[in-house]
């Protein structure tokens, strides 16, 4: 069962435009949400968060905009690099009740590649 | 201010024998948490330590162990090594794994090959 899901594994861009990462959810337990970029043979490098209780975080070129009656979230890099191509992930951790202790639920990652 | 660090980088284990790998946390940083890395199955949470404690614990066998010290280092072992837990191991330090303090910060990770 699949509580994190990237439903694109792969998405391209031209460089200066804007790239759309998007993100599903399944359980309604999940009230933080984190982006993180990742290269092979890397670990991830954290990116961005959100907590349940804001719709939207920016961070420079890197908003995050979180939808909880759809159970959707989007990453926007905005203006793209050719830097920013790697595997982008999704994660989720559900804090209340505190027995996910340290517990990121990742979705598969979708590769995004910026073309010069 | 130094990240997340582990060791080895890379290691090859023949089947049946055991691995010990070792990560340190950020200054600071309590939570330890360790994933596996896979081509089938994405990252998968193994466990979570917080002053010394096993705090939670992900779907693997009891081949796979942990502990961490007074200083918050971290350890893995997986023992009886089988050609499936071939993988990427990552650990992953936060300030105290919960809440607004689940943020995260990977080390490069140790690249385990079982042959």
């Amino acid at each position: 069962d699949q509580q994190v899901k990237q439903n694109s594994p792969s998405l391209s861009v031209q460089e200066g435009r804007i790239s759309i990462l998007n993100c599903d959810y399944t359980n309604s337990m999940f009230d933080y949400f984190l982006w993180y970029k990742k290269y092979p043979a890397e670990g991830p490098t954290f990116l961005i968060s959100i907590s349940s209780i804001k719709d939207k975080n920016e961070d420079g070129r890197f908003t995050v905009f979180l939808n909880k009656s759809a159970k959707h979230l989007s990453l926007h890099i905005v203006p793209s690099q050719p830097g920013d191509s790697a595997v982008y992930f999704c994660a989720a951790s559900a804090n209340a009740g505190g027995t996910s202790y340290g517990k990121l639920t990742f979705g598969q990652g979708t590769i995004l590649t910026v073309h010069p | 201010k130094a990240g997340v660090t582990q060791t080895p980088r890379y290691l090859i284990k023949t089947r049946g024998q055991q691995v010990t790998l070792s990560c340190s946390p950020i200054s600071g940083h309590r939570s330890v948490s360790w994933y596996q890395q896979t081509p089938g199955q994405g990252l998968q949470f193994l466990f979570e330590y917080f002053s010394e404690t096993q705090r939670n614990k992900g779907n693997f066998p009891g081949r796979f162990s942990g502990r961490q010290f007074s200083n918050s280092r971290s350890e893995m072992n997986v023992s009886t090594l089988e050609l499936g837990d071939s993988a990427l191991y990552l650990c992953a330090s936060s300030l105290e794994g919960t809440g607004a303090n689940t943020e995260a910060f990977f080390g490069q990770g140790t690249r385990l090959t079982v042959v």
